[in-house]
């Protein structure tokens, strides 16, 4: 079974500084998507970043970006140039592929992440 | 686009009553729905899985006679509480998927109050 780690229950950041959240995964799969959400206060969940596993190169969405170390099982996520409005609860998923469909998402437990002014 | 809503946004129900939560895909059709439940301050739990047409896919520990899914078209997938009690109190969220796009549209979110 797939598992989603996140070590940092909380963190916080300057306002206009760089953080760095981490994710470590365990499968024994080849074919999976890893994923970013964030969760602000009203609880919708947003998508933040996503990472095909065969791809090397690491996914960017502005400032946010991801370390993926597949052998390593690692995907961590670098949000720079923080802003008040990235308060949040993030959340590292796993998203196992079986042929042509899809599985469903894995969650870590989330890092609450909180921005100073 | 890929909006998904959820109705209602809040319920607050007497302990023994049942109670629908819808989720509908606005703008796509959803191959796959899939429903969690989270507790405060806590991550998301799979639930069930849905496809159209289909009976739905339950996690181990869900209680299958207690948490009724419906996926009756490809926009509309309902969820419901059969004699709710307070420890069903949660906040239940819904996403939706379409076939190769790999990833899961999420809705709001509902709060249930059981009293």
């Amino acid at each position: 079974a797939q598992t989603v780690t996140q070590s940092q229950p909380e963190m916080s950041v300057q306002e206009a500084e760089t953080v760095t959240l981490s994710c470590t995964y365990d499968t024994s799969e080849n074919n999976y998507y890893l994923f970013w959400y964030k969760q602000p206060p009203s609880r919708q969940m947003i998508l933040v970043i996503r990472q095909e596993a065969y791809k090397q190169q690491n996914a960017t969405e502005n400032r946010f970006s991801v370390n993926f170390q597949k052998a390593a099982k690692s995907f961590s996520l670098k949000i720079s140039d923080s802003q008040l409005g990235d308060t949040a609860m993030y959340f590292c998923a796993f998203m196992k592929l079986y042929g042509g469909s899809q599985g469903n998402l894995i969650f870590g437990k989330g890092t609450k992440l909180s921005v100073k002014p | 686009g890929a909006v998904v809503s959820q109705h209602p946004s809040w319920v607050i129900c007497k302990s023994g009553t049942s109670v629908k939560i819808e989720c509908r895909s606005l703008d796509f059709q959803a191959t796959t729905m899939f429903w969690y439940r989270q507790f405060p301050k806590q991550s998301l739990m799979l639930m069930a899985t849905s496809n159209e047409g289909s009976k739905a896919t339950y996690e181990q520990g869900v209680e299958k006679d207690k948490f009724l899914i419906n996926h009756a078209s490809l926009t509309l997938s309902t969820l419901t509480v059969t004699s709710a009690h307070p420890e069903d109190s949660s906040f239940y969220i819904c996403s939706a998927s379409r076939d190769s796009v790999w990833r899961e549209y999420f809705g709001p979110g509902t709060r249930l109050t059981v009293l």
